[in-house]
């Protein structure tokens, strides 16, 4: 299975948004409206913070937002705090192939 | 609450094989599938496979077949992952996870740290 592509970084000082950016193909991402986004602090497990495309679950502040264009998911964190600061991994559904997670963006808050 | 607690930490010898084990708790256990991830040091997320809870049907990932074995319990709400004839690439955090819609993992295990080494 191919990893979603992720760029390895991102940043922002607290109040200010970051956006990251999940790439598939027509096969997962673009194919299907059921990507997902997970968020990691060190040490710990995987959280859901957004699941088909766009949706909260309950408990995820809605600074945690989500959208899709084409082969191309993105999650976008407004309103940086401090605890965001953590590694974040898109997934995908993929059909019949199997699903593929990003390969993860670190984000740090300045 | 819905709750998923693995089993703990292994150090295996290579050839070895090792059965991590997930209680689910809080929820029908038979309804929704369970998902097997690995996270190996300081490397990102890798889905495995997953496990239908109704019919103990498996389905594993490329590059999880042969040594990998999912299995049931449904008495006691349990999932297990059986790894064998165990590498030292196999070291990693496996964490199970309830897929509560379409490949939306809504709730995790805490992880399970296998370590092979002689």
């Amino acid at each position: 299975q191919s990893a979603l592509t992720q760029p390895p970084s991102a940043s922002g000082s607290p109040g200010q948004s970051v956006t990251i950016s999940c790439t598939g193909t027509s096969s997962d991402v673009g194919g299907y409206n059921y990507v997902s986004w997970y968020q990691q602090h060190p040490g710990k497990a995987p959280k859901l913070m957004i699941y088909e495309v766009s949706k909260r679950p309950s408990g995820v502040p809605d600074r945690f937002s989500g959208s899709k264009s084409g082969n191309t998911a993105s999650l976008t964190v407004s309103g940086l705090q401090a605890e965001d600061e953590a590694d974040y991994y898109c997934f995908s559904y993929a059909g019949s192939n199997n699903p593929p997670f990003g390969t993860g963006t670190e984000v740090t808050v300045l | 609450q819905v709750q998923l607690v693995q089993s703990g930490s292994e150090l295996k010898k290579p050839g070895a094989s090792v059965k991590v084990s997930c209680k689910a708790s809080g929820y029908t256990f038979t309804s929704y599938p369970m998902n097997w991830v690995r996270q190996a040091p300081g490397q990102g997320l890798e889905w495995m496979g997953w496990i239908d809870t109704n019919t103990g049907n498996p389905t594993y990932a490329q590059g999880f077949t042969g040594r990998f074995v999912f299995s049931l319990d449904t008495s006691v709400s349990t999932a297990y992952l059986q790894i064998s004839s165990l590498k030292a690439e196999d070291t990693a955090v496996y964490y199970c996870a309830r897929d509560g819609a379409v490949t939306t993992f809504d709730y995790w295990g805490q992880g399970t740290l296998v370590t092979v080494s002689s």
